[in-house]
């Protein structure tokens, strides 16, 4: 089965401070997306990338960046923590699209509950 | 602007009895379809897809229906277990760039009664 390891579970920061949230795929897809999930908001996308080294903006991507240097990993980067980022973060990565379903299936991780005060 | 989004916030159901979670979406170019259930403190799992050219599509106790014309999706669960208890997401795909971008459902969470 697809692991997708998120380094935290629970994280606690204050703010102004800069955040590292980590990402581990263990299935050498090239596909990984970084979403934030909010009460009734459902899950909104923050950044993706579909190769080492590339990145493309989600639908909201202001006050974060990404870095993928190595294929298995994604890292989500608050540069200056915000009460507002207070939420869950969920990593998820799949393989290349290729139009058959299985290529479009995201498997996530648990998730990194970011509290900032 | 184009959004996916969901009738019924919690549906509580009789332990045995059949589930119908709904979603309506408005982006009529969207193609793909997905079911996600996310358990408590896990993350969302896929359920069940389908594609825009099928109105029906049949897993283990899941059956996905999509009507296009009225742009509607639902998630049947038959012989709900305890097991089922979850917050639920529909998702749409849309296709950008080189890579998949879903749009996700705000969720249903389903409430199973022994």
């Amino acid at each position: 089965d697809v692991k997708v390891t998120q380094s935290s579970r629970y994280l606690v920061k204050r703010t102004g401070e800069k955040v590292f949230l980590e990402c581990v795929q263990d299935m050498d897809h090239e596909n990984m997306f970084w979403y934030r999930q909010d009460p009734g908001l459902g899950l909104r996308l923050i950044y993706f990338s579909y190769d080492v080294k590339m990145k493309e903006k989600g639908d909201i991507p202001e006050g974060y960046s990404v870095s993928r240097e190595k294929k298995e990993r994604f890292s989500l980067i608050l540069e200056s923590a915000s009460t507002n980022q207070t939420s869950m973060y969920l990593c998820a990565s799949s393989r290349r699209w290729g139009g058959g379903s299985a290529n479009e299936k995201l498997f996530f991780g648990s998730g990194t509950q970011l509290s900032v005060l | 602007g184009e959004s996916v989004g969901l009738h019924l916030p919690t549906l509580s159901v009789q332990e045995g009895d059949n589930s119908i979670i709904n979603c309506a979406y408005s982006n009529s170019a969207s193609d793909y379809f997905i079911w996600y259930k996310q358990e408590s403190g896990k993350g969302p799992q896929f359920i069940i897809d389908i594609r825009s050219n099928m109105d029906k599509r049949q897993g283990q106790r899941v059956t996905v229906l999509l009507n296009k014309t009225v742009k509607h999706l639902s998630l049947q669960i038959a012989a709900t277990q305890p097991g089922d208890s979850a917050v639920y997401f529909c998702a749409e795909n849309r296709r950008e760039n080189a890579g998949n971008m879903l749009t996700f459902g705000g969720g249903t969470r389903l409430m199973v009664k022994p």
